[in-house]
């Protein structure tokens, strides 16, 4: 078992629909990253969480620590959106620990 | 924020081959991390490198095969050594830095390697 696993795995909307991707982890952790690579392979960052929500534009990530579960959604999907979402958890050292990604496609 | 640049940005190379790999950031950071995210998978963390010390292998990763250098607060290089069409990768370094909002994960655009 993955320490860190995503869900789904594929995910394809309509313009305008409400996303939700879903991490699960098994270890303990410092904090939890969501973040957003596109198909030139460049890595951004969107939130780091260690409690509660963040909201950034579109964006909201939730995390229950006591369930090692987060949760990010995008509101209003728009194409631009369509990339890989991966979800890392950070853990002694600041090393992190990647889960497999979700492919979202956002059709126009 | 951090700013990172990686050279070469693509290369294919010949099996049995070496690659050196650099890793500039525009900041002064201590602790510098190599990636390594193969065809279709999540990335996977080869290295941890630190300015004056010897580099943290994780496990399933070794300097023989993957030596890196940290001369100074802003630069690092992965070496991929004796290459296998397996090692075929794209390889990122990653740093972790204040970026206004909070300390943050920043990773170059990354190196993508095929050998033949």
């Amino acid at each position: 078992k993955n320490e860190v696993e995503q869900s789904p795995q594929n995910l394809t909307a309509q313009e305008g629909e409400f996303i939700t991707i879903n991490c699960s982890y098994s270890v303990g952790i410092s904090a939890l990253h969501w973040l957003q690579q596109h198909p030139g392979g460049g890595i951004v960052s969107l939130f780091m969480l260690s409690s509660g929500k963040k909201k950034h534009g579109r964006l909201i990530a939730t995390i229950n620590i006591q369930e090692k579960h987060s949760s990010l959604h995008i509101t209003a999907s728009h194409p631009r959106d369509s990339a890989v979402y991966i979800c890392a958890v950070e853990t002694s050292g600041s090393r992190l620990t990647f889960g497999e990604g979700t492919q979202l496609t956002v059709n126009p | 924020s951090a700013v990172i640049s990686q050279k070469p940005s693509r290369d294919i190379c010949q099996r049995g081959t070496s690659l050196t790999i650099q890793c500039q950031v525009d900041s002064q950071v201590t602790m510098m991390f190599w990636y390594r995210q193969q065809p279709g998978q999540s990335l996977t963390l080869i290295a941890t490198a630190n300015q004056g010390s010897e580099a943290t292998y994780e496990s399933g990763f070794v300097i023989d095969k993957f030596p890196i250098s940290r001369p100074n607060l802003t630069f690092s290089t992965l070496t991929v050594s004796n290459m296998s069409p397996e090692d075929s990768s794209i390889y990122l370094c990653s740093v972790h830095a204040n970026s206004g909002r909070y300390n943050e994960q920043f990773f170059g655009p990354g190196t993508r390697l095929t050998v033949l």
